[in-house]
């Protein structure tokens, strides 16, 4: 089944604790990015990538890093959460930077 | 840079026809999209338009006016399924292609 895939789904943890979301796609995609969705705000593009080891900044991408070393995994790393990173998550992927197939969402609380 | 606005709420009956408006301004406009996220799940797309003029699939349909800046979304025979919001996505061309999310409108379909 075509599909993407975020671990983990749920996540409450302290400011300043590294953290990585994992998220994988099988449907040997170029393209890849993480969202954040917040109320009011709607989906805004964090980082995204075009291929192998060529990532770049979307709207919102301070306090996130992010890592291409292979097609299918785009993980997101967040080196030092607080607070305002408490969002819901969101990978998606797709062929060509068009009709992109997102992930389950991942919801992050940073005490 | 964008803007795109969609209104926040709307209801609509059973078995009615709603049209869902989104007007945008942008540079390098790229072709628009439309999703369907109902409450904690992943957005999921519904239609693309890049040329002027109506697409239809099924009971939704979606109409693009470059020249306007405008965009709708119809959607015909109302279930209580359809209940869920839509977000209108413009994609935009400044060096790779870029998505930017309205932040949705919220449909609620009433018996």
């Amino acid at each position: 089944e075509a599909q993407v895939t975020q671990n983990p789904r749920y996540l409450i943890t302290v400011t300043g604790k590294k953290l990585t979301v994992t998220c994988s796609q099988n449907m040997n995609h170029e393209y890849m990015s993480w969202y954040r969705q917040d109320p009011g705000l709607g989906l805004r593009q964090i980082y995204y990538s075009m291929n192998v080891e060529v990532t770049d900044k979307g709207d919102v991408p301070e306090g996130y890093k992010v890592s291409r070393k292979e097609k299918r995994n785009f993980p997101l790393i967040l080196e030092s959460p607080s607070p305002n990173q408490t969002s819901l998550y969101f990978c998606a992927s797709s062929l060509d930077g068009g009709a992109q197939y997102f992930g389950p969402g991942t919801r992050l609380l940073v005490l | 840079g964008q803007n795109i606005d969609q209104p926040t709420e709307m209801t609509a009956t059973e078995g009615a026809i709603v049209q869902i408006n989104c007007t945008y301004q942008t540079s390098g406009f790229n072709g628009l999209f439309w999703y369907q996220q109902h409450a904690g799940e992943a957005p999921t797309f519904l239609s693309y338009n890049v040329l002027d003029g109506l697409e239809e699939k099924g009971r939704f349909s979606s109409f693009l006016s470059r020249s306007k800046g405008y965009s709708y979304l119809l959607l015909k025979e109302l279930q209580m399924k359809d209940s869920a919001s839509y977000l209108c996505a413009v994609i935009e061309v400044t060096g790779a292609n870029n998505l930017f999310f309205g932040t949705g409108t919220r449909l609620t379909v009433i018996p």
